[in-house]
């Protein structure tokens, strides 16, 4: 089956650096990607949807200078969260559309990001 | 606005009871609608989803789902939950024939199953 790989898996980070996200799609193209952020005992909320070869949509209230995605090709989408602070620590998880599968979405495992 | 709400935050339930999750949205169109559970430590996977047809779905593992439009609502049920259903499940919701393809998730339900 479809399968999207994320890493890391977990990571802990300094104030201020800088840390990125991998979503791979191992085994299908995925002309859509979308990363999204869970809060603990919170919904999955939606931060931005990122096309293959295109500028991603981030959704209102979001920094698309903070959370950079990039897109550069059809199985691997990267989330990198700048100038990281102890607000930011959160679980990011990424899913992937599956291309000619209007709905057909496959979820990574998910990265804990904790920013001390 | 597109809204997903989930009744329950966290269900407790011996083994072998019956399992009924609540999901209702809020949407001016036509929807997609998926449950999708996520085991401690692993990704999020799909359990069922309806499209459209037979408003009752059956999914993997035993469970299943019923869509009543008029409620919007999409209630994942089980008739006797086991141990390793302890998971958090939750609901979304995609609008569609949308061209972005998002899905809205309600903020989810601990299941925890006691032997």
């Amino acid at each position: 089956g479809a399968v999207v790989s994320q890493h890391p898996s977990w990571v802990i980070c300094k104030s201020g650096t800088s840390v990125k996200i991998e979503c791979r799609s191992l085994d299908f193209q995925a002309t859509t990607m979308f990363w999204y952020r869970q809060f603990p005992k919170q919904s999955l909320m939606l931060m931005a949807t990122s096309n293959e070869g295109s500028k991603a949509t981030y959704e209102q209230g979001v920094e698309k200078d903070k959370f950079l995605i990039n897109h550069a090709s059809l199985t691997l989408s990267t989330l990198t969260v700048t100038s990281a602070h102890p607000e930011d620590s959160s679980f990011y998880i990424c899913s992937a559309r599956r291309t000619g599968t209007g709905d057909g979405y496959t979820f990574g495992s998910g990265t804990r990001l904790t920013v001390v | 606005a597109q809204s997903v709400s989930q009744h329950n935050h966290h269900v407790i339930l011996s083994e072998a009871a019956s399992l009924e999750l609540g999901c209702n949205y809020s949407y001016g169109g036509t929807v997609n609608l998926f449950w999708y559970v996520q085991y401690p430590g692993q990704h999020l996977q799909l359990l069922l989803k309806y499209f459209s047809g037979d408003p009752l779905v059956k999914g993997i593992k035993g469970f299943e789902a019923e869509f009543i439009k008029s409620k919007f609502s999409f209630n994942l049920r089980k008739p006797s939950v086991q141990w390793s259903d302890t998971a958090e499940y939750f609901c979304a919701v995609g609008p569609r024939g949308s061209t972005l393809g998002r899905l809205y998730f309600g903020r989810g339900t601990q299941l925890t199953v006691w032997p």
